[in-house]
């Protein structure tokens, strides 16, 4: 089966910085995405990685280590507006577009 | 244009009824999904169609029927549902070639009365 964890909530404070945690046991792996959903809304794509280290997109950083089956989403210089649900999902292999999405974890920033 | 579009936004229906979900992109992907997801739990995925072809069927039951009749379009038929089938179904589609971002619709509120 699959397994993917993050933690469910985290509080964090405007301006601050979070990190947000994955780690997944799959059968077969191509790469990790994170996406974002704020409450009612459809899942947004922030990144894909499928080589080890570090990934720097804006306010946003992925890292990825495939040998210890972890992840994470790096958010700097928290705003309101960041303040949703992060999933992981991985893509598994015998099959690109087979993504299982990770149990999701709560963010709320606080002024 | 990056909209994944789906309709209706909100439904209720009776178990003995039947009715279509329908998605449409204009981005060219060649890859479309349906995601069932219910409240405060992650997106969990029922189908994907590759080049309008079925690939991918995760052991959905067969009262949901899905249908891609070309490369733009993505329904998903229902009939003789389910109270626990309540809940908000997500189309996606991506580029098919490997693993893409997946773009995402808003979504259909499904209601089983």
């Amino acid at each position: 089966g699959q397994n993917i964890d993050q933690p469910t909530e985290m509080t964090a404070t405007e301006g601050a910085i979070v990190q947000i945690n994955c780690t997944y046991q799959t059968s077969g792996f191509n790469g990790l995405f994170w996406y974002q959903q704020h409450a009612g809304e459809a899942p947004t794509f922030l990144s894909y990685n499928v080589l080890d280290g570090l990934e720097e997109k804006g306010r946003f950083s992925s890292f990825l280590s495939r040998s210890k089956g972890y992840s994470y989403l790096l958010l700097k210089e928290l705003q309101m507006k960041d303040s949703a649900s992060y999933l992981c999902a991985v893509s598994l292999s015998g099959g690109y577009q087979k993504v299982t999405f990770g149990t999701g974890t709560k963010l709320q920033v606080i002024p | 244009d990056t909209e994944v579009t789906q309709t209706p936004k909100h439904l209720v229906m009776g178990m003995t009824n039947k009715k279509s979900l329908k998605c449409e992109q204009h981005m060219g992907h060649r890859a479309m999904y349906w995601y069932k997801q219910k409240a405060k739990k992650p997106p969990e995925l029922m189908f994907v169609y590759s080049y309008e072809k079925l690939s991918i069927n995760e052991s959905v039951p067969s009262r949901f029927s899905p249908e891609c009749p070309n490369s733009s379009l993505l329904n998903l038929h229902l009939h003789a549902l389910q109270p626990e089938d309540s809940a908000l179904y997500l189309c996606a589609s991506s580029r098919g070639q490997g693993a893409d971002e997946q773009y995402f619709g808003p979504g259909t509120r499904l209601t089983v009365t």
